[in-house]
């Protein structure tokens, strides 16, 4: 099965610091990558995607994220975080080829942002 | 409103019985999934549909068994083969186009004791 890290469990950072969660992937082929967040209360929703092309791919909120193949990573980052942005993140590939919901998901970084 | 229902939103279980989750679309997405949240785990896929009357295990889908007959459902059923079934369930649609992402219920959260 494939396998997906995200190697921090939970990240707490002040208002306006740079935030970077790491997500690493173990397939060797063609990939889709996702972030995911999830508010608390609320279902999931999808951050940004990456399909292909542009490897720095930018999504809602201010959010953006790099994949680098050589390294199999795919780390989201955003610049200068807020409150608002407390939240489950986690990390998702799909298998090119595969149907498109089929996702294996790392484990989630819980971040806590304080005011 | 298009969106993905689930309900109940909590459930409560005596080990030994069975269960359905049920999971309602009206998005019109060919594609509908069940996964499981466990804390610490990530979600993991249990079984996906793509088509009505079509259905395919996932990677934990031992215990569990589903039916795809309309479209708009895609219920769950938790069986007593089921060793851990506490946990959290999210249903999910897609029209597994690469412009439509993944659309996800609310959840239920089933315990069972």
């Amino acid at each position: 099965a494939q396998s997906v890290s995200q190697h921090n469990h939970h990240v707490i950072l002040s208002e306006a610091a740079s935030l970077e969660l790491g997500c690493n992937y173990s397939y060797g082929g063609t990939v889709n990558l996702f972030w995911y967040v999830q508010y608390p209360g609320q279902h999931l929703q999808l951050l940004l995607k990456y399909f292909s092309g542009d490897p720095l791919v930018k999504g809602i909120k201010g959010f953006e994220a790099e994949f680098i193949k050589s390294k199999f990573s795919f780390n989201l980052r955003k610049p200068s975080v807020q409150w608002s942005d407390t939240a489950e993140y986690f990390c998702a590939v799909n298998i090119k080829g595969s149907t498109l919901g089929r996702l294996y998901f790392g484990r989630g970084t819980q971040l806590t942002v304080w005011p | 409103d298009g969106g993905i229902t689930q309900s109940p939103k909590y459930l409560f279980r005596k080990e030994g019985q069975n269960v359905t989750l049920s999971c309602e679309q009206n998005l019109n997405h060919d594609a509908m999934y069940w996964y499981r949240q466990d804390p610490g785990q990530g979600l993991r896929l249990i079984y996906y549909s793509q088509i009505v009357n079509d259905f395919q295990k996932g990677d934990i889908a031992e215990g569990y068994s589903v039916s795809r007959e309309k479209k708009e459902s895609f219920p769950l059923t938790v069986t007593s083969a089921q060793k851990n079934p506490t946990a959290f369930y999210l249903c999910a649609s897609s029209t597994d186009s690469l412009n439509s992402p993944l659309h996800f219920g609310n959840g239920t959260r089933l315990t069972v004791t």
